[in-house]
């Protein structure tokens, strides 16, 4: 299957400073990319959704000012979370997915972000 | 927001018995996905299911679809310890054409060598 990458795999910062993930579909053009949330024993929560050269679309309950989403390409996008506090250790994941005529592709997943905030 | 039910939510077996993992939506959808979770990783596809299919296998894998009763199962056959992970149903709403999948709540599968 298509491959997607994040960087960095784990992260750990002190609270208050900001943390860049970068998200990347490494073989294939994406035309939407999906940012996730895992808590630990739980299922995926939907962050957010975007589109290259456009706003992210952002899931109710999740503050925009403190996850910056920024997609400057057809293979890249990145999740900043600002002013990082140790309630938003996590593990954050991202996914890519291709849309073909009027078909949506598999949506595929990157291996994950670590973040611990101290 | 989550419409996948998974049932069950967790389930040991011995290698080389079979498991069964359930998958219910509420409405109507495009496809339907099943990935694979090992601890700490992200999640690896497994297959994807269309709403006018009925069944598709991949290896020991095999997917039922049932669109009328919103329902999926995944099926791994002469499971090995290797098998032992996460597993989630991911769905396309038909009224939604974004790209997003909702996930089920997941099940977790232990296989004991």
């Amino acid at each position: 299957g298509a491959v997607v990458s994040q960087h960095p795999s784990r992260v750990i910062c002190k609270s208050g400073t900001s943390v860049k993930i970068e998200c990347r579909s490494l073989d294939f053009q994406a035309t939407t990319m999906f940012w996730y949330r895992q808590f630990p024993k739980q299922s995926l929560m939907l962050m957010a959704t975007s589109n290259e050269g456009s706003k992210a679309t952002y899931e109710q309950g999740v503050e925009k000012d403190k996850f910056l989403i920024n997609h400057a390409s057809l293979t890249l996008s990145t999740l900043t979370v600002t002013s990082a506090h140790p309630e938003d250790s996590s593990f954050y994941i991202c996914s890519a997915r291709a849309l073909s005529g009027h078909v949506w592709d598999t949506q595929y997943f990157g291996p994950g972000t670590r973040l611990t905030v101290l | 927001s989550q419409q996948g039910e998974e049932d069950p939510q967790a389930l040991s077996i011995q290698e080389g018995e079979n498991a069964t993992m359930n998958c219910s939506y509420k409405t109507s959808i495009n496809n339907l996905q099943w990935y694979r979770q090992n601890s700490g990783r992200g999640l690896v596809h497994l297959i994807l299911i269309r709403s006018n299919e009925r069944e598709k296998h991949s290896g020991r894998l095999r997917v039922t679809l049932d669109t009328s009763k919103k329902s999926s199962s995944l099926l791994i056959t002469a499971s090995r310890a290797a098998d032992t992970a996460s597993y989630f149903c991911a769905t396309d709403a038909r009224s939604s054409n974004t790209g997003k999948l909702i996930f089920g709540q997941g099940t977790t599968l232990q296989v004991k060598p």
